[in-house]
């Protein structure tokens, strides 16, 4: 049973940047698309992106689109969310996920999560 | 508003069967596998039901799902403390071309 560990939240005004990681030990994520999910103080969960197991197809939500990048090192089993441009409603728990299979399948081993705070 | 809809709550007194259900449509629910993922506030959401009714390795068959047109259910039985959770159900959306979740069904135990 393997793990994954989110790492680089804070807290950052709105308009700024911050790069999220996820490190995977235990696990092998090269054969596996993977997920970054959020949860805002007192909603739900919110699917934020996904990529697939070799980088070439990445799908993002609208309230994310063109603001936030996925990526990944498959060398270093290794899941990134860079996201520019931040508004304060992107406050939020941030959690990396595997998926079962392809881009379109659930999310089998999700990480404790990450906080990232939007404020000035 | 969510894409899929949920009831906000449910309960149950120990032992009692509990269902959640979750409505969606033709582009999500009615096309596509309906997941169901159990969490805690603070740790990791865990997968509870795959594929509309499959489980996991490791999750107690007291848990089960079913799929019928744009509509699906989640059922506990045998309700214990520890089932005490937010469950969330979810699917792929071939129009929204994403992931969608309902917005959670907060079970409590009495």
């Amino acid at each position: 049973q393997g793990q994954l560990v989110e790492s680089g939240g804070g807290v950052v005004q709105p308009g700024r940047s911050l790069r999220l990681s996820c490190a995977a030990s235990g696990l092998t994520l090269s054969t596996y698309a993977m997920h970054w999910v959020r949860q805002a103080p007192g909603k739900g969960l919110e699917w934020v992106a996904v990529i697939s197991y070799d980088g070439s197809n990445k799908l993002y939500a609208d309230s994310v689109k063109g603001r936030f990048t996925i990526s990944r090192d498959n060398s270093k089993n290794t899941l990134y969310l860079q996201m520019n441009s931040l508004r304060p409603e992107d406050t939020a728990v941030y959690y990396c996920a595997k998926g079962r299979g392809g881009v379109t399948s659930s999310r089998d081993h999700w990480g404790q999560g990450t906080l990232v705070t939007v404020s000035s | 508003q969510s894409v899929l809809t949920q009831p906000p709550s449910a309960s149950g007194t120990p032992g009692q069967r509990v269902t959640v259900s979750c409505f969606g449509s033709s582009s999500n629910i009615g096309g596509n596998p309906v997941n169901w993922y159990q969490h805690l506030p603070g740790t990791a959401p865990k997968l509870l039901i795959y594929s509309n009714n499959q489980r996991p390795s490791g999750v107690p068959d007291r848990f089960s799902g079913s799929k019928s047109g744009t509509s699906a259910s989640l059922a506990i039985s045998g309700l214990q403390s520890d089932d005490e959770a937010d469950y969330y159900c979810a699917a792929w959306d071939d129009s929204l071309n994403g992931h969608v979740f309902g917005a959670g069904t907060k079970v409590t135990v009495l």
